[in-house]
C-alpha cells in the first residue's frame, strides 16, 4: 500500500510570505501529525488531526495553522513566513491516536 | 522543556560491537515508549517500541531497557552494520492525550 505522501518535497519562500504544505496519510489512517525538524532541535510537534478535528497542539505560534479533509487528507499553513522556520516539516500518520507512526520523506521549506 | 532528552548528539561504533543509544524522560505521564531511526531526506521509520509496563523487548539485532525508576531507556544494537549508520530518535507518548514527544536524536556512525 502507498506510504504517507508529502507535497511539495522542496520549497522556496521569502520573509512573510504564506505558504501551505500537504499530507495524505496511508489509505484508512485517520490521524495525522505535523512535527518541525530543525539541527539540534530534534522532531518538534506541531499538532496532531484526528477526523477532521486537532486532537493536540504544540507550543508554536499562531502563523502555524492546520487542517484535515474527510478524506483524511492534511494541509499545514504558516502565514508570515521567518527565517527560522526554514525546517524539515514531517508529516506523520497512524490508524488511531493510540498506534505506531508512519512518516512521510517531509517538505524542506526554506525562507530566504 | 525537554521532556524526552538523548544528551549524546552523536555516538560512534566499530561494526560488529555493540552499539548503545540512550534516552532520559522526565514526565511519569508517558506509557509507551518508540525508536525511530532516520536516514538523511527520508522521514524517520519505526524501529521498536516498549509499554511502560514492561523492562525489556527484543527484535532481532536490536533490544530496548527500560528503567522506570530511573526514567530512563536504552536501545542496544548487536552486532552494529554499515546500515545502521542513520540519526536515531527517541520518543515517548503521553497517556492522557496521545501525544508523542520526540528527542532531539543522536547520530550513530558505524566504523568499518
Amino acid at each position: 500500500k502507498a506510504g504517507v505522501t508529502q507535497t511539495p518535497r522542496y520549497l522556496i519562500k521569502t520573509r512573510g510570505q504564506q505558504v501551505t504544505l500537504s499530507c495524505s496519510p496511508i489509505s484508512g489512517h485517520r490521524s495525522v501529525s505535523w512535527y518541525q525538524q530543525t539541527p539540534g532541535q530534534g522532531l518538534q510537534f506541531l499538532f496532531e488531526y484526528f477526523s477532521e478535528t486537532q486532537r493536540n497542539k504544540g507550543n508554536f505560534p499562531g502563523r502555524f495553522s492546520g487542517r484535515q479533509f474527510s478524506n483524511s487528507r492534511s494541509e499545514m499553513n504558516v502565514s508570515t513566513l521567518e527565517l527560522g522556520d526554514s525546517a524539515l516539516y514531517l508529516c506523520a500518520s497512524s490508524l488511531t491516536s493510540r498506534s505506531g507512526y508512519t512518516f512521510g520523506s517531509g517538505t524542506r521549506l526554506t525562507v530566504v | 522543556d525537554q521532556q524526552v532528552k538523548q544528551n549524546s548528539p552523536s555516538l560512534s561504533v566499530q561494526e560488529g560491537r555493540i552499539s548503545i543509544l540512550n534516552c532520559d524522560y522526565t514526565n511519569s505521564m508517558f506509557d509507551y515508549f518508540l525508536w525511530y531511526k532516520k536516514y538523511p531526506a527520508e522521514g524517520p521509520t519505526f524501529l521498536i517500541s516498549i509499554s511502560s509496563i514492561k523492562d525489556k523487548n527484543e527484535d532481532g539485532r536490536f533490544t530496548v531497557f527500560l528503567n522506570k525508576s530511573a526514567k530512563h531507556l536504552s536501545l542496544h544494537i548487536v552486532p552494529s552494520q554499515p546500515g545502521d549508520s542513520a540519526v536515531y530518535f527517541c520518543a515517548a507518548r503521553m497517556n492522557r492525550d496521545d501525544k508523542i514527544i520526540f528527542g532531539k536524536g543522536t547520530r550513530l556512525h558505524i566504523l568499518p
